[in-house]
């Protein structure tokens, strides 16, 4: 049963660079899935961040394209998030997610979740 | 841009009853790319439908989706306790890629 583990610093200072992991356990990071970042504000609705293929192309929301990076680490089964100059507007729960490739094709949505893992973004 | 818009922002119901949430794009969706999740307190959303009707894996029966175009609908029959949670809409396609609405809250009346 593949699970997915979010983990990084809980607090990043303003203008720093958040980092995150998203560790992929009990299958392998394969070649029909895309896998992707999501964040939730306290009291706010799930903000979509992008997206990462197995052979690291991305797709980034536009909102958040200038200071976003992806990518994939096959060997770990990992993947990683990269937040540049965070200000307080980033604090979030962030949560990885996969995109599968079902047997009638895209799901084109999240069937799969890790737990979250929350990120303040304060001095 | 897509913009999702759900409605209503809360509604509150009884178990037993029927539930029916509405989640409009401001454009029409490519392939009726239009998912629905639920998310309780402190947990990370559920999919319950993606393809605007297909149910994911294991999700009961009493959750049905419709709707083509702009407007869909997550209808949710005979209400459980156990219902009584958060619902978004995600679509898949245009600019941004992905997003989600704003959200409805099913609470216990």
């Amino acid at each position: 049963q593949v699970q997915l583990q979010e983990s990084g610093p809980g607090l990043v200072k303003p203008s720093g660079t958040l980092s995150l992991t998203c560790t992929v356990s009990g299958g392998a990071i394969g070649t029909s899935d895309w896998w992707d970042w999501v964040r939730q504000a306290p009291g706010k609705e799930l903000e979509w961040i992008g997206e990462i293929y197995h052979n690291g192309n991305t797709n980034y929301n536009p909102s958040l394209k200038s200071r976003v990076t992806m990518s994939v680490d096959k060997s770990r089964n990992q993947l990683s998030l990269q937040l540049r100059s965070v200000t307080a507007a980033d604090t979030a729960v962030y949560y990885c997610a996969r995109e599968p490739l079902g047997s009638s094709g895209w799901y084109k949505a999240f069937d799969l979740w890790g737990q979250g893992t929350t990120v303040t973004v304060s001095s | 841009e897509i913009v999702l818009t759900q409605s209503p922002g809360t509604l509150a119901l009884s178990p037993g009853d029927r539930a029916i949430l509405s989640c409009r794009s401001s454009q029409s969706l490519t392939n009726n790319y239009l998912a629905w999740y639920q998310q309780k307190l402190g947990q990370a959303p559920r999919l319950l439908i993606y393809g605007a009707s297909t149910r994911d894996t294991g999700i009961p029966d009493r959750f049905i989706g419709g709707g083509s175009g702009t407007d869909f609908t997550l209808t949710i029959r005979r209400l459980e306790p156990e219902d009584f949670a958060v619902y978004y809409c995600q679509h898949y396609g245009g600019s941004p890629l992905m997003s989600f609405g704003q959200g409805t809250r099913l609470e216990i009346k």
